[in-house]
């Protein structure tokens, strides 16, 4: 089953607004990723945060992590036309070098 | 700007035939990684490698095989190609220690007809 769930599916908001995802999963983890990709694309890495952290800042993202519930939130402020995309979580398994990815919000800022 | 290159970016090919998804990176990555991906849809990783001489089949059943001779280039290969294998394949490679980034390439979109 997945590791990585993510809400909503799929966003649509006005440019300048915030956009939050969500992500839940469900092992012990040493980090989890955030990604974006663009329409046919490779994913781009975004933001990581270890496991130790609660939150993180890179520009315009904001990365939330919460261990006790397995939850982790992206939010995007101010939001431009150009982050449309589809954002994914990434979580590592302990004592494993593989990445499980999330299932994915396409969100969409409409001019 | 990630140095990880995916040839051929698309290919439309009948079923039966025997291809090669090629797979570069010049960063020196010790980890690479094979995912597939329907559109719209989460990857699900077939192959992953830690080094040289070292694959492992990842979490989702797939027909394809890999292999990984050089650090820097990490194929696939599928014998006999089936509709069912149309899907994205994307490439990907980490640095070992701490930090596992994942970078990936552009994919390779193929179609078997």
């Amino acid at each position: 089953s997945q590791q990585g769930e993510e809400d909503p599916q799929a966003l649509s908001i006005q440019e300048g607004e915030n956009a939050t995802m969500n992500c839940s999963y469900k092992t012990s983890i040493n980090n989890l990723q955030w990604y974006r990709q663009n329409s046919g694309r490779g994913l781009v890495h975004l933001i990581l945060i270890r496991s130790n952290e609660r939150e993180k800042h890179s520009g315009r993202l904001r990365v939330t992590l919460d261990t006790s519930k397995k939850s982790s939130s992206l939010l995007i402020t101010a939001s431009r036309a150009a982050d449309t995309a589809s954002y994914f979580c990434a979580t590592d398994a302990s004592g494993t070098y593989k990445y499980i990815f999330g299932t994915g919000t396409r969100l969409k800022v409409l001019a | 700007e990630a140095d990880i290159y995916q040839t051929p970016r698309y290919l439309v090919i009948g079923t039966g035939k025997k291809i090669t998804l090629e797979c570069s990176q010049t960063m020196g990555h010790d980890k690479m990684y094979w995912y597939q991906q329907d559109p719209g849809m989460e990857l699900h990783l077939i192959h992953y490698s830690y080094g040289v001489n070292s694959t492992e089949k990842g979490d989702l059943s797939s027909e394809s095989t890999v292999s990984r001779i050089r650090t820097e280039h990490f194929p696939l290969t599928l014998e006999s190609a089936r509709p069912s294998h149309t899907s994205q394949y994307l490439c990907a490679s980490s640095a070992s220690g701490s930090r596992d980034t994942q970078y990936f390439g552009p994919g390779t979109r193929l179609t078997v007809l």
